[in-house]
């Protein structure tokens, strides 16, 4: 099966930058995704990593190392509308289940 | 855009009713999943199908149970609705084998 711990909650300061991290256990791998959700809202997809290293998308970089099954979402020049939760989430591969962490909840503080 | 359309934004039902919630999506993607989400457990994934008629048990299919008979269309049925099934369900689709999903805005259906 799959499982994927990452921290409940983080406060962080506007301007700021952030690290959430995420672990996980997996038979297979596929790739390791990042997802914003805001309250009331639908999750929303922001980075994907299928290969080891930096991936950067503007504020947000992700990194990926799979020798430690471990990978972090970064938030840089944190802004007060970055307040959300995160959710890391594997996939053990081809036409598999996508299995979601039970994410983070980021708030920004002024 | 991909649109992901879940049909009913909210529901209150009776312990014992069928249930149904459908969801809909424009860009004729291979899989489809359905979560539910309540607090403090993130998202938990109930079934997902990869093409029309197959279907795929998640982590939590008890008392759930799915439709795809078009490509387009994915169908979360509660046989006999139950008190523990009050929450959030989110449907979401994928073009491939990896990569972005796409959610709909969600149910959030109450059992009473």
């Amino acid at each position: 099966g799959q499982s994927l711990e990452q921290p409940s909650e983080v406060t962080a300061v506007e301007g700021a930058i952030v690290q959430i991290n995420c672990t996980y256990q997996t038979s297979g791998f596929y790739g390791l995704s990042w997802y914003q959700q805001h309250d009331g809202g639908a999750p929303t997809f922001l980075s994907y990593n299928a290969l080891d290293g930096l991936e950067e998308t503007g504020r947000f970089s992700s990194f990926l190392s799979r020798s430690d099954s471990y990978g972090y979402l970064l938030l840089q020049e944190l802004q007060m509308k970055d307040s959300a939760s995160y959710f890391c989430a594997v996939s053990p591969g081809g036409y598999q289940k996508v299995t979601f962490g039970i994410g983070t909840k980021l708030q920004v503080i002024p | 855009d991909v649109k992901v359309t879940q049909s009913s934004r909210y529901l209150v039902k009776r312990t014992g009713e069928k249930v149904f919630l459908e969801c809909v999506q424009d860009m004729d993607h291979e899989n489809m999943f359905w979560y539910r989400q309540d607090p403090g457990l993130g998202l938990r994934l109930i079934y997902f199908s990869y093409d029309v008629k197959m279907k795929e048990k998640g982590d939590i299919p008890e008392g759930y149970s799915v439709s795809r008979e078009k490509k387009e269309r994915f169908s979360l049925i509660l046989e006999s609705a139950s008190t523990n099934q009050t929450s959030m369900y989110l449907c979401a689709s994928r073009p491939g084998v990896s990569g972005e999903l796409f959610f709909g805005e969600g149910s959030r259906l109450t059992v009473l």
